[in-house]
Order: C-alpha cells, then sequence, then structure tokens
C-alpha cells in the first residue's frame, strides 16, 4: 500500500524568507501524480502544486516550487517569498494513475508558521 | 458560487443517533469522494464515486457508514449509531471525472462532527 510521511509537524519561516517542507512517499507504481495542498483554518483544502512523475521537470507555480526526486520518493515544496497569508496546515498527498482507486493519500500534514 | 458545498458546517449529536452529511458538488463533475480528518491528522478516504455508484468505498470504517448520491450529483453521507470516535471533521471533493488521476479534486470546507 502507498504511503505518505511528512517528518515536520511544524515549520516557522520570517516573512519574505524562503522555507522548505519536506515530504516522502512509498509505492511500487511508476506512475503517479503528487500534489502539495493548503489548508488554513477555514478547513477548505487548496491544490498549491502538482506533479505527474512521468515528468522530470519540477513543477512551479509563482513562488511555489517543487523538488521532485523520484528515485528517493522524494516531494518537497519550496515557498519563496514567504507571506502572512502563507500561514496554514500544508499537506502532501499522492493519487494513483488511473484504475479504480481515484483517491488521495494525504500525510499527516506540516503545521507552518509566518513571523512578520 | 461555483465550489463545492457542505452542510451543515457543524453537527453535535448524542452517542448512538443517526446523521447525515450533505455533499453539493460543483457542477458537472461526476467524481465524488468523502473523505474524514481526524484531528492533528490528514484525510483519510472513505469513498469514491462516479456518476451514481460507488466505484471504491474501501475507505468506510465499518458498516455503520454508508453513502448515496442518487442523482450523480449531491451526495449524502449517513452515520448510524454514532459513536464518540467518529468526531471528526468530514471532507467532500468533487472533480471532473475523468481518467488518468491527473485531475484536480476541489474540497468544499467540511462539517465538523461532534459526538457526545
Amino acid at each position: 500500500a502507498q504511503t505518505v510521511t511528512q517528518s515536520q509537524p511544524e515549520m516557522s519561516v520570517q516573512e519574505a524568507e524562503t522555507v522548505t517542507l519536506s515530504c516522502t512517499y512509498d509505492t511500487s507504481e511508476s506512475d503517479y501524480y503528487l500534489f502539495w495542498y493548503k489548508q488554513p483554518p477555514s478547513r477548505q483544502m487548496i491544490l498549491v502544486i502538482r506533479q505527474e512523475a512521468y515528468k522530470q521537470q519540477n513543477a512551479t507555480e509563482n513562488r511555489f516550487s517543487v523538488n521532485f526526486q523520484k528515485a528517493a520518493k522524494s516531494f518537497s515544496l519550496k515557498i519563496s517569498d514567504s507571506q502572512l497569508g502563507d500561514a496554514a496546515m500544508y499537506f502532501c498527498a499522492y493519487r494513483q494513475l488511473g484504475g479504480s482507486q481515484g483517491n488521495l493519500i494525504f500525510g499527516k500534514g506540516t503545521k507552518l508558521s509566518v513571523k512578520p | 458560487g461555483a465550489g463545492v458545498s457542505q452542510t451543515p458546517s457543524n453537527k453535535v449529536t448524542e452517542k448512538g443517533k443517526y446523521v447525515e452529511l450533505r455533499c453539493d458538488p460543483i457542477s458537472g463533475h461526476t467524481a465524488l469522494y468523502w473523505y474524514r480528518q481526524s484531528l492533528g491528522q490528514g484525510p483519510e478516504f472513505l469513498i469514491y464515486f462516479q456518476g451514481t455508484g460507488a466505484a471504491d468505498d474501501s475507505g468506510l470504517p465499518n458498516d455503520r457508514f454508508f453513502a448515496v448520491r442518487p442523482e450523480g450529483s449531491v451526495s449524502t453521507l449517513k452515520i448510524q449509531r454514532t459513536e464518540r470516535g467518529d468526531s471528526a471533521v468530514y471532507l467532500c471533493a468533487s472533480s471532473l471525472g475523468g481518467s488518468g488521476g491527473q485531475e484536480t479534486q476541489y474540497f468544499g470546507p467540511g462539517t465538523r462532527l461532534l459526538v457526545l
């Protein structure tokens, strides 16, 4: 079974600085998708960025980028120029490609605090 | 509103009672997912609908949990004989429903269930 591990329960960053959140996963599949979701106190999960495993190029969305290391099964999120609004829980998630299992498998999350 | 909506926002019930949680997906989305998020954890998959049918219900913890989607749009998660351990946030997500797994799942704000 696939698993997702986030080893940092909490992280803190100074406003305007850069922070990296770690995520590792375990799977025997060769094709899959990886996601980072943000969950503010409002509880609504918001997609931050996604990566297709077959793509070697790391995904980037404005201030958010990933470091995808397929062989190491590592998928870290880098937030540049951190803003107060980035404070939230961040969840790494895995999804199998195709098949009947459409669900996401989540890690336990990392709580990010942004200091002014 | 174009997003996923869930009602009620909060639900308090007594042990042994029956509850229904409702999810209204984004219009046109054929795939619908239910997740349960316990305190301090990432969301855990419960059930996945493709259209009216449950494509994968392997995440339902026991036979007290049941979900329906009779017309392929609104879904209701039903919990019988509630237990204190059922207390959690129940999240619903929807996606377009194509094959491949690359689709983004859009989440609702969740229903916080408290069983006293």
